[in-house]
Order: C-alpha cells, then structure tokens, then sequence
C-alpha cells in the first residue's frame, strides 16, 4: 500500500518569507496532485504533475517533481496571508483511487 | 456555481442514531464520491461512484451506505452511528474517474 508523507506537518511563518514543503512517496507517483484547503472549505486542486523532474509555476508557487518520481516539493515565495491553509498531496493509485498525503498546516503571519 | 453541495454543513448526533448526509453537484459530472478527514490523517475514500446506479466501496466502507439514483445526487447514510465517525465529510465529483476532482465544503459532524 502506497504511503505518502508531508513534511513538515506545520508552518508557521512571516509574511514575505520564502518556504518549501515536501511530499514523499513510498512507491513511484503515478500522477501527483496538490491541494490547498482554506479552513471550513473542501480541498481546492492546485497542479498536477505527471513527469519526472517537471517543474510547474502557479504565480508565486513553484511545484517540482522529482527525478525518481517519489518525491514533490512545493515553494512559495514571498508568502501571504493569503497563503494559509493546508496543503495536500495526493497520488492516484492503478484503481483511478485518491491515496493522500495527511497535509502541512501552513500559517503566514502578517 | 454552486458546483458540490453539501448538507447540513455541521450535525451533532448520539450513538445508534442515523442520518443522511446529502450531497448534489451541478456539473454533470459521472464520478463522485465521499471521503473522510480526521486530524492527522490524509482523506479516506468511503465509496464511490462512477454513474448512475453504480457504486462501490473504498477504503472505509463500513457503517455508510450510499447510492445513486440519478447523476446529480450521491447521499451518505450512517445506520448506526457511532463515536469513531466523528470526523469532516467530503463529498467529491469529477467528469470521469482519472479527473481532477472538485470537492463540497464538507459536513463536521459529531457523535456523542
């Protein structure tokens, strides 16, 4: 069974610092989603990423996919309050299933 | 756009009672489906379906019962609830089941 591990689990940060989370994968991705979810609200798909090494920008979002397809990264710069929420990954399995990473809590202090 | 809806937004309930959670999307998506979230936790699928009169199970099935009459509408019952149920629901849809998925804003509820 797939597993797959954000780190950290929470963030709390200044507004206008940069910060990077991480998404790893016991097994090969086969087709990686990250998610935002504001609080009281359903998770909101950001990117998704298929290729190994694809890198992918959303304004101030940088999304990276590793090489070996087992890991993700996400960096912000210039982080917002706006920014705050919690971040999923999440990976779709041979059955078209959604297995999902247990998210980072992300807080941008202004 | 009222894309997924989800009602009621937040139900208190007591051990052994049951209730629907309802969910209806306006999309004309095929698939849709219900997940999970405890803290701590990643989303777990309870079912799914892929169409009208189709549905199946996922990862946590037990204690939830669901079908789908028509394309808009996939309820979630709980027969018996019980403490361990305690948690948000999501209800999802998609065009088709390798499709991104548009999500509710969730049902918080309580078992006491």
């Amino acid at each position: 069974t797939q597993l797959l591990e954000q780190s950290p689990q929470f963030l709390s940060i200044q507004e206008g610092e940069n910060l990077t989370v991480y998404c790893n994968s016991s097994s090969v991705f086969s087709s990686l989603q990250w998610y935002r979810q504001e609080p009281g609200e359903g998770p909101v798909l950001l990117v998704t990423v298929v290729t190994g090494g694809e890198v992918k920008k959303l304004k101030r979002l940088t999304f990276q996919f590793g090489d070996a397809r087992k890991d993700s990264s996400l960096h912000i710069t210039a982080a917002q309050p706006g920014d705050t929420g919690l971040y999923l990954c999440a990976d779709m399995d041979s059955n078209y299933q959604l297995i999902w990473g247990a998210g980072t809590k992300l807080i941008i202090k202004p | 756009n009222a894309g997924v809806t989800q009602t009621p937004k937040f139900q208190v309930l007591k051990t052994g009672q049951s209730m629907t959670l309802q969910c209806a999307q306006d999309m004309n998506h095929e698939y849709m489906s219900w997940y999970r979230q405890d803290p701590g936790m990643g989303l777990r699928l309870i079912h799914y379906s892929v169409g009208a009169g189709i549905t199946d199970q996922g990862e946590v099935p037990n204690g939830y019962n669901v079908s789908r009459s028509t394309t808009e509408d996939f309820p979630l019952r709980l027969l018996s609830a019980a403490p361990s149920q305690t948690s948000v629901y999501f209800c999802a849809s998609s065009l088709g089941v390798d499709q991104p998925q548009h999500f509710g804003d969730g049902t918080r509820l309580s078992i006491l």
